[in-house]
């Protein structure tokens, strides 16, 4: 079965430091895609990232990256210039197929980001 | 381009009752799918519907079920409500089965 792992339940990260959140993953199916959500205390999810499993460069938007690790199995967020409103919880999530090309996405257990002032 | 509205944004109800949750996707986008999270459960995996049909159906019991309209729009409906059922619901949506999937602001529903 897939499964994502989120080792850091809570961390703080000073403003305008970078933070590195840890998700680490395990699937056989070769094609795969990553996400990132972000979700404040509002609920809604927010999504940030994504990286497919072919992909040759690690993504990046904004001051948002994912550093991608095969071998490993692991797809870290990096957050550059921390802002008091990157302050919520953090969600990796895998892309599961399914038999007749039916996905869903499974969870890591999240970490919740506190920025410092 | 308008997000994902889901109504209604809260709801209480009591043990017993059914209730009906709406999400209406991004324009253009024909998948759906719910997840319910709880805080000991986490966010789980409700159903996935595109073009109409149900594709895909999580582990939950047949109190659970959902339908998608010709325009997209996504119902999802839990009868005989339990305590336990007490969750955030989120929608997503997709252009498709596979693509990324865009989130819904969620219903929070308690049970009493």
């Amino acid at each position: 079965a897939q499964k994502i792992t989120q080792t850091q339940p809570g961390m703080f990260v000073q403003e305008k430091e970078a933070v590195t959140l840890d998700c680490t993953y395990d699937t056989s199916d070769p094609s795969y895609g990553l996400f990132w959500y972000k979700q404040p205390s509002s609920g809604e999810m927010i999504f940030l990232i994504y990286q497919g499993s072919y992909d040759q460069q690690n993504a990046t938007e904004g001051r948002y990256s994912l550093n991608f690790q095969k071998a490993r199995k692991s797809a870290n967020l990096v957050i550059s210039a921390s802002q008091l409103g990157d302050s919520a919880m953090y969600f990796c999530a895998m892309r599961e197929s399914w038999m007749d090309s039916s996905y869903k996405l499974i969870f890591g257990s999240g970490t919740r980001l506190l920025v410092r002032p | 381009k308008a997000g994902v509205t889901q109504t209604p944004r809260y709801l209480i109800k009591t043990r017993g009752q059914q209730v009906t949750l709406s999400c209406s996707p991004i324009s253009g986008h024909r998948s759906v799918s719910w997840y319910q999270q709880t805080p000991g459960q986490g966010l789980q995996f409700l159903f996935e519907y595109f073009s109409e049909t149900q594709r895909n159906k999580g582990n939950f019991p047949g109190r659970f079920s959902g339908r998608q309209f010709s325009n997209s729009r996504s119902e999802m409906n839990v009868s005989t409500l339990e305590l336990g059922d007490s969750a955030l619901y989120l929608c997503a949506s997709s252009t498709g089965p596979g693509e990324t999937q865009y989130f819904g602001p969620g219903t929070r529903l308690l049970v009493l």
